[in-house]
């Protein structure tokens, strides 16, 4: 089955420093990437659709600057959490979609704690 | 805007027991997605429904997608203590090329 790696899968950081996570689909080509947040025991919040080669599309009220995402490749997209705060704490999650299916698989996660 | 409900919220189940969870949208699905996710971990795709009425099956796990393509449901016969998680169903996000997840149904399996 297809694998979508995340890195890394722990974070501690400090307010006010930018943590960068990155998430790679190893055996496919990924048009597309989406980044999502997880927070304890809630479901997963969709924050941005990634393609290739073109800028994310943003969901309503994911600050851009602050989130920012890159997909450089077909095999890789970036998320960086800029300028951290405590209740940027959460677990940051990526999925990959192939060309023509549907399915996303996902990434194993990243638990991001701001002190 | 699009919402899509699961319930119950959370279900505790001696082992052995059946369990089933319910997913209501509220717009018509061009197709549905069941995921689970373990504690701690990342969720996992299950299976995926397109036609109206579908009803496929995985062992103990049985999947429904209503004649209306707006509801869903998973079934778990004699549930084990590894079939513990949070299961979610995921629909297309309308206009979009991206899915929409469920609020989740977390279930324990007491041993």
């Amino acid at each position: 089955g297809a694998v979508v790696s995340q890195h890394p899968s722990r974070v501690i950081c400090k307010s006010g420093t930018s943590v960068k996570i990155e998430c790679r689909s190893l055996d496919f080509q990924a048009t597309t990437m989406f980044w999502y947040r997880q927070f304890p025991k809630k479901s997963l919040m969709l924050m941005a659709t990634s393609n290739e080669g073109s800028k994310a599309t943003y969901e309503q009220g994911v600050e851009k600057d602050k989130f920012l995402i890159n997909h450089a490749s077909l095999t890789l997209s970036t998320l960086t959490v800029t300028s951290a705060h405590p209740e940027d704490s959460s677990f940051y999650i990526c999925s990959a979609v192939g060309q023509g299916i549907d399915t996303q698989y996902f990434g194993p996660g990243t638990r991001l704690t701001v002190l | 805007g699009q919402q899509v409900m699961q319930i119950p919220q959370y279900q505790h189940v001696q082992e052995g027991e059946d369990f089933t969870t319910y997913c209501n949208s509220s717009t018509t699905l061009s197709n549905i997605q069941w995921y689970k996710q373990r504690p701690g971990g990342h969720p996992v795709f299950l299976i995926q429904l397109v036609k109206s009425g579908e009803v496929k099956k995985q062992k103990r796990l049985t999947f429904q997608f209503g004649e209306a393509k707006k509801n869903s449901s998973l079934h778990i016969t004699a549930t084990q203590t590894t079939d513990v998680g949070t299961y979610f169903c995921a629909g297309p996000r309308v206009g979009a090329n991206n899915l929409f997840f469920g609020t989740g149904t977390r279930l324990t399996v007491i041993p």
